[in-house]
């Protein structure tokens, strides 16, 4: 199956900071990528739609200007959580869906990013 | 406003016994039921249901969809300990645009 990539896979970072996660798509091209965010004992949220060439399409009660999406190639695509907080600590899960598969539904994870902010 | 529920939250077994994991559903624009199997990191994908009443094999995990009732269920015979996991269920819908709407998980966990 199609392989999705993350990095880096856990940051430590101080309050105030900036934290960029990058998403590739490793042997397909990806038009839309998607980042979830995932807390202890709980289910994916889906956060935004990262869409190639444009702008990103955020869920209700997302910040936009908090989470900056960037999706510049067909393989890659980043987010950055500005100025961050401890209550953004979180995991954070990006997917992406292979439009050339015969499975156009079925998205694919990359491993995760456990962010930690102090 | 959609939703997937998923049912038991959460369930200890003994292995070798069979379980269901339900996932009901009420989203506007559905295009199909998927299932995913999370350990530590990313959920690997296990199953997706598009027509009702077909069911999906694969070795001891077997799946089904009732897109009447909307629900389905995740059938696991003869667990084992590496069963143990969360399984999510997802609906992709393109309510607005195309995305997934996650369940709330099911955390099974099978004892030796």
């Amino acid at each position: 199956g199609a392989v999705v990539s993350q990095h880096p896979s856990w940051v430590i970072c101080k309050s105030g900071t900036s934290v960029k996660i990058e998403c590739r798509s490793l042997d397909f091209q990806a038009t839309t990528m998607f980042w979830y965010r995932q807390f202890p004992k709980q289910s994916l949220m889906l956060m935004a739609t990262s869409n190639e060439g444009s702008k990103a399409t955020y869920e209700q009660g997302v910040e936009k200007d908090k989470f900056l999406i960037n999706h510049a190639s067909l393989t890659l695509s980043t987010l950055t959580v500005t100025s961050a907080h401890p209550e953004d600590s979180s995991f954070y899960i990006c997917s992406a869906r292979d439009l050339t598969s015969g499975s156009t539904d079925t998205q694919y994870f990359g491993p995760g990013t456990r962010l930690t902010v102090l | 406003e959609d939703k997937v529920v998923q049912s038991p939250l959460s369930l200890v077994v003994h292995e070798g016994d069979t379980v269901t994991l339900n996932c009901s559903y009420e989203v506007t624009n559905f295009r199909s039921l998927l299932w995913y199997k999370q350990e530590k990191k990313a959920p690997t994908f296990l199953f997706m249901l598009t027509s009702s009443g077909i069911e999906k094999k694969s070795g001891r995990l077997s799946s089904i969809l009732d897109k009447k009732e909307l629900f389905s269920i995740l059938n696991i015979t003869a667990t084992q300990t590496g069963d143990s996991a969360i399984y999510l269920c997802a609906v992709a819908t393109t309510s607005g645009t195309y995305k997934y709407i996650f369940g709330t998980g099911t955390r099974l966990k099978v004892l030796a």
